[in-house]
This record gives structure tokens, sequence and C-alpha cells, in this order.
């Protein structure tokens, strides 16, 4: 139990363009979702935290009119990276908690690997 | 604020030798804390948790022990095979439910 998927696994796009990633617990209800960056060999940097049906929260630092995301259903949150530019090239993965409110464990997908161009 | 302190990597091991990454955290309340392991171009995967003081978790032959009064939550394990090569996480959970991660120690084990 406690899937997460992610989709794209791999993506590779010309400067400019937006790239859209998805996130989706497979076999439970995710109330709260996580969106981190991870740079080569780095630890991961949260960027947002968003609850199903409100705003996301983003970390401080982070542009939210760059990483937009979306968290329309329980089961599926987006990541979209707006006119990307070669420094958002960045292994992005999401989580997934069970509980509302406080998460207690975090269920991490596959994670994408983004090539801006 | 909340930080973890992880061991530096890599390290290198032969198989069947004992593994022990340490992990040191300072946090405001009671957090849980994790390991978390992961395999090259793959997200992460929970490998153990505690939630309290003293709890020990473990998986996979894998245990770590939750000390509150060394603040610690070293992993450690008896016979390391091949296949346990892999980047480590410790992480610990701040009320919010926000993960803190370490900076990851790589392990590598040769046959």
């Amino acid at each position: 139990g406690a899937v997460v998927s992610q989709h794209p696994s791999r993506v590779i796009c010309k400067s400019g363009t937006s790239v859209k990633i998805e996130c989706r617990s497979l076999d439970f209800q995710a109330t709260t979702m996580f969106w981190y960056r991870q740079f080569p060999k780095q630890s991961l940097m949260l960027m947002a935290t968003s609850n199903e049906g409100s705003k996301a929260t983003y970390e401080q630092g982070v542009e939210k009119d760059k990483f937009l995301i979306n968290h329309a259903s329980l089961t599926l949150s987006t990541l979209t990276v707006t006119s990307a530019h070669p420094e958002d090239s960045s292994f992005y993965i999401c989580s997934a908690g069970t509980s509302g409110g406080f998460t207690d464990t975090q269920y991490f997908g596959p994670g994408t690997r983004l090539t801006v161009l | 604020g909340n930080s973890v302190t992880q061991m530096e990597g890599p390290v290198t091991l032969s198989e069947e030798a004992f593994l022990t990454i340490n992990c040191t955290y300072t946090a405001t309340g009671y957090p849980s804390l994790f390991w978390y392991v992961q395999y090259p171009g793959e997200g992460l995967q929970l490998l153990l948790k505690a939630t309290k003081a003293d709890d020990k978790g473990s998986n996979k032959g894998f245990e770590a022990t939750y000390r509150k009064e060394t603040t610690s939550f070293h992993l450690e394990k008896g016979s390391v095979q091949v296949s346990d090569s892999a980047v480590y996480f410790c992480a610990l959970n701040d009320s919010w439910g926000k993960l803190q991660f370490g900076a990851g120690t790589q392990v590598v084990v040769t046959p």
C-alpha cells in the first residue's frame, strides 16, 4: 500500500516552454502533498505544501508564479514549471501524506527528471 | 529551528560488513524520526521510523533507536549486501508534518 506515482519520469524541453508534472496517490487519499527539488548529490529541498482544495504554501525563496501547484483532488497534485529555463533543470519529487492536518509519514513518488535545453 | 546532521559519505564497505550511519538532530517538541533510502535515479522509500523516545524502528535488517537523551537516531545493519548500496537520508518532521532531511549518506557495498 501507500504507492505514489509521478508522470512523466523524464522530460526534456526547450527554454521558455512550460512543463506539467503529475503526482498521484494510487491506493490512498492524500490530503497533503509535498513537492521537493533535488540537485545532484544533494538532499531534498521542500518547495511547497499543498492541501486538497486550497492554495499551496510555498517555502521561502520559491517563486509561486513560476512553480504552479494544483491539488484538485485527494489523489492528484500537479506541479507546472512555467517558462522553464536551464537553471530549472533538476529532479522533482513529490510525496503524499495520509492524515488530515498533521501528516506523520510521507510516501514518495519515483521522481521526475527535468532537463531544460 | 529544526535540523538533522548525518555523517558524510561515501561509506564504502565489503559485503557482510557491519554498517552504522550516525544521525543527530535538534528539534523543538517531540518529532517523529525517519530513515529514507534512495536508489540511483529513483525517489525515496521509507526504510523505518520511530515516533517517540526509546522506540526502535526496524525493516529489512536495518534498525534505529530514537534516543532522546543523545538526540540521535543512528542507522545500523549487521550484514550488508551489495543491494544495500544507496543513499540514506535521516529526517524528522515538524509540527506541521514537514520533513527536515539530513544531507544524505551514500553507501557503497562491494562484493
